[in-house]
């Protein structure tokens, strides 16, 4: 079936500091590859998300690409704030998109 | 746009009581989605619906636990009697089968302590 392996956390970072969180998975055919955030106390927002090979999906300085000869989709950002602390799952939606697969999570804490 | 609502936001509830958690899903989403988190198992699927219809329960912990979803704007997820292993973040999500990328949507959760 359907997989998703994030790297362990917590990573602590500096501010200004560059940040990947790595995410590879197993899926049968082509499926579309997310970043959900969870802030804490909060519910899980979509932070960005790819649907084909090479496709890269960016927002809020993040930016992730679809890596099909990898099955990788890693998470990254150029310089880090404190605002940025929260859980990162990466996830896969299979062909049919019937429902999400995620990875275990990875909590970013980023310092002063 | 209102997103997916669900409630109560947070119940503390004693063992052996019945705990039904709502959720309205965003407006023209045909499919609705019930997960849970905790922190030894992570994001669990519990069950799916397409067009008010369960498609999948196989994620469904036990008897215990039911779902409903008795029109396009409603859903339950009930648990009788409720035990202490059920303290979790119970999230609601749904989709529309035209949106781009196949993107769901979550609520904010309702965070259940059985104690």
């Amino acid at each position: 079936g359907d997989s998703v392996t994030q790297m362990e956390g917590p990573v602590t970072l500096s501010e200004e500091a560059f940040l990947t969180i790595n995410c590879t998975y197993t899926a049968t055919g082509y499926p579309s590859l997310f970043w959900y955030v969870q802030y804490p106390g909060e519910g899980l927002q979509l932070l960005l998300k790819a649907t084909k090979a090479d496709d890269k999906g960016s927002n809020k300085g993040f930016e992730a690409t679809y890596r099909k000869e990898t099955t990788s989709f890693h998470l990254e950002k150029g310089s880090v704030q404190v605002s940025d602390s929260a859980v990162y799952f990466c996830a896969l939606s299979g062909r049919r998109g019937n429902k999400l697969t995620f990875g275990t999570g990875t909590q970013l804490k980023v310092e002063l | 746009d209102a997103g997916v609502i669900q409630s109560p936001r947070h119940e503390v509830t004693e063992m052996g009581q019945e705990v039904t958690l709502r959720c309205k899903p965003i407006s023209g989403h045909d499919y609705l989605f019930w997960y849970r988190q905790t922190m030894m198992r992570g994001l669990e699927l519990l069950i799916y619906f397409n067009n008010n219809v369960p498609i999948d329960d196989s994620g469904m912990p036990e008897d215990r636990f039911s779902a409903k979803m008795p029109n396009a704007s409603f859903s339950t997820l009930k648990i009788q009697p409720s035990e202490p292993r059920d303290s979790a973040v119970y999230f609601c999500a749904s989709r529309n089968t035209d949106s781009s990328g196949n993107t769901i949507y979550f609520g904010e959760g309702s965070w259940l302590t059985v104690v």
